[in-house]
């Protein structure tokens, strides 16, 4: 079974931290990794990694996908409150469709 | 541009009752996949369907169904509801089955007493 696991499952840090989120993934196909970022109901998109070592920016938010250790990091730097979130992230499989198969997610929480 | 939309947003059920969940993608994406999201789990995929074929079918018992239309909304049913069934449906649009990111709705409470 291709399974997903994140950790740490919940995280408390302060406004202006740094933080690291872990994604690792067991595979016997894979094509991408997915990072999403989810307040209340509806997974936002972050980030689509297809390629190891090269990183993805937006903002304070960065991603990496290293598909030899098969993992994956989400970074986000000067924290703020508005990063309170579980953050989840997701494989596709190398064949047709692009089926997300999910971890159980990281559960952030930025105090002031 | 209007994202992905579902309805309803909550729905309240009894044991053994049916229910139809609806879900209308982004403008062009001719993809639509449902996720069932147990709380304080990830989401889990149900259904794929592009051009109103499945092209993916998660671990879910028959009692789970769905299809596309000809203008790519879709409808999921759930026959029979177990109170395990009671969960937030997450409906996913995306242009193709290829190497796209998916955009997703922001779901239906579905609780089942």
């Amino acid at each position: 079974e291709d399974k997903v696991v994140q950790s740490p499952l919940s995280l408390v840090v302060h406004e202006g931290d740094t933080v690291t989120l872990n994604c690792s993934y067991e595979v016997t196909n894979f094509r991408s990794l997915l990072w999403y970022k989810q307040e209340k109901k509806a997974p936002t998109f972050l980030f689509m990694l297809t390629s190891s070592g090269i990183e993805k920016k937006s903002g304070r938010l960065s991603s990496i996908l290293d598909k030899k250790e098969l993992f994956s990091i989400l970074n986000i730097t000067a924290t703020q409150t508005g990063d309170s979130a579980v953050y989840l992230c997701a494989r596709t499989p190398n064949n047709a469709g692009n089926m997300l198969t999910f971890g159980g997610g990281t559960r952030l929480m930025v105090k002031p | 541009d209007a994202g992905v939309t579902q309805s309803p947003t909550h729905l309240i059920k009894t044991r053994g009752q049916q229910v139809t969940l609806r879900c209308s993608p982004i403008s062009g994406h001719k993809s639509v996949s449902w996720y069932q999201q147990v709380l304080g789990q990830g989401p889990q995929f149900i259904f794929q369907y592009y051009e109103k074929e499945e092209r993916g079918r998660g671990n879910f018992p028959d009692r789970f169904s769905a299809r596309q239309f000809p203008n790519y909304s879709s409808e999921l049913n759930v026959n029979a509801l177990l109170l395990g069934d009671s969960a937030l449906y997450l409906c996913a649009s995306s242009p193709g089955t290829s190497n796209n990111e998916q955009f997703f709705g922001p779901g239906t409470r579905l609780t089942v007493l």
